[in-house]
């Protein structure tokens, strides 16, 4: 069944540290995006992709970066964690029309 | 700029009742317009979504919603909820044109079905 997996799950992180959050996808969809979710903010656009090699800013990038390696994969990096990182980030596949798969989320921590 | 407003944070209705969760977009051009779902502790989930013709659209689970330009709208809504409606909804905008895939979301809805 085509899905999209985010890895990890749960992270707990010190200020400083590099964290880098992993999504596959088996959609063979191009675009792939990365979002947060903050109570009282809903989701919020960090980094998204038109496919493998491409990475453009979403509304909130400053303190993130992304890499799109191939089409199944998207990452994203923290370079320097620090704790208004602290979220819930959501991957998602999707189509030129819009319409979004999304990941379970992975809960980041950062201390 | 494409933005969404849902003016209600949360929603509380009785079970059996009808529902009406509001939103208002902003576009440049005409848009696409969804409404996900989100059960706790889940990713999101598609429930409906409007590309052009018909203004009232049919999504799952008894859920449409009906898109006004005149209004910049694009309301929910469902004639009789269940206790297994209770979730966070979202309602999200992207620009028709161009290969801009984009997509704005609002800050959500939560609904509270009471029994």
């Amino acid at each position: 069944e085509a899905a999209v997996t985010q890895s990890p799950r749960n992270k707990v992180a010190v200020t400083g540290g590099k964290v880098t959050l992993s999504c596959n996808q088996t959609n063979n969809h191009n675009n792939m995006y990365w979002y947060r979710q903050d109570t009282g903010h809903g989701l919020r656009l960090i980094h998204y992709s038109y496919g493998a090699g491409s990475t453009e800013k979403g509304d909130i990038p400053d303190g993130y970066k992304a890499s799109r390696p191939s089409q199944e994969n998207f990452s994203l990096i923290l370079e320097l964690a620090t704790p208004s990182q602290t979220s819930v980030y959501f991957c998602a596949s999707g189509t030129n029309t819009g319409q979004l798969y999304f990941g379970e989320g992975s809960k980041l921590t950062v201390l | 700029a494409q933005s969404v407003t849902q003016p209600d944070a949360r929603v509380t209705v009785s079970e059996g009742a009808s529902l009406q969760l509001r939103c208002k977009y902003s576009s440049s051009v005409t848009p696409y317009l969804f409404w996900y779902v989100q059960y706790p502790r889940q990713g999101l989930q598609l429930l409906l979504k409007y590309y052009s013709g018909d203004p009232v659209v049919q999504g799952v689970n008894g859920f449409e919603a009906e898109f006004s330009k005149s209004n910049s709208s694009f309301h929910l809504r469902k004639a009789s909820v269940h206790w297994s409606d209770s979730a966070v909804y979202f309602c999200a905008v992207r620009n028709s044109g161009g290969s801009n895939a984009k997509l704005t979301f609002g800050k959500g809805t939560k609904l509270s079905v009471k029994s």
